[in-house]
């Protein structure tokens, strides 16, 4: 079946620093989308991708569509403490076109 | 706040045992979604249901089972419970049923002693 892959899973950085977190699908995707879930949290929706190789920026955070659609990176530049969390990529897939949620990267911000 | 309304937000019982969980989706929203998450681990699909009906299952035990009321509002019941179905359970809801941005609610803990 199809799958959503993500790496790294986990990454520590020190506050300052940029952070990058890939989302790679078995299938093409017609739109990703991204969700954060902060430690004792529920995931919360980010943001929508939908065009081949669509860049959308939110203040600090940079969201990339690949151009093949299978593909998707979210960049966070300067990180902050409140950047802490983890990051889920999903897209629609399968039979029913039901959400199918990347494995996860764990960001934590070390002050 | 998601709009997405769960209760309890905590549940402690025993292997054995039978729970139900509750959903309310956000206004408007036809579309059910519950996920099961582990300590550490990523969101598992559990079920979806649409408008009344059983959408989309993903790997979801025989001894779970849900359905979604004429007033959208969804249940979780699970059954035979063993120590290894602790976790969180999210129900989340979307507009439609495919593939549209899902809202969660806070979840439901669930600890099995």
């Amino acid at each position: 079946g199809q799958q959503v892959m993500q790496i790294p899973q986990y990454q520590h950085v020190q506050e300052g620093e940029d952070f990058t977190t890939y989302c790679n699908s078995s299938t093409t995707l017609s739109n990703i989308q991204w969700y954060k879930q902060r430690p004792g949290g529920h995931p919360v929706f980010l943001i929508q991708l939908v065009k081949s190789g669509e860049v959308k920026k939110q203040k600090r955070l940079t969201f990339q569509f690949g151009e093949a659609k299978k593909n998707s990176s979210l960049h966070i530049t300067a990180t902050q403490t409140t950047d802490v969390g983890t990051y889920f990529c999903a897209g629609p897939g399968g039979a029913t076109n039901k959400l199918i949620f990347g494995t996860g990267t764990l960001l934590a911000v070390q002050p | 706040d998601s709009g997405v309304t769960q209760t309890p937000k905590h549940l402690i019982t025993a292997t054995g045992q039978r729970v139900t969980l509750r959903c309310s989706p956000r206004s408007g929203d036809l579309s059910v979604y519950w996920y099961q998450q582990s300590l550490d681990q990523g969101l598992q699909f559990l079920i979806q249901y649409y408008n009344g009906e059983e959408r989309a299952k993903g790997n979801i035990l025989e001894r779970f089972s849900a359905q979604q009321f004429p007033d959208l509002h969804s249940e979780l019941n699970l059954s035979s419970l063993e120590l290894g179905d602790s976790a969180l359970y999210f129900c989340a809801s979307s507009v439609g049923d495919s593939g549209q941005p899902q809202h969660f609610g806070d979840g439901t803990r669930l600890s099995i002693l």
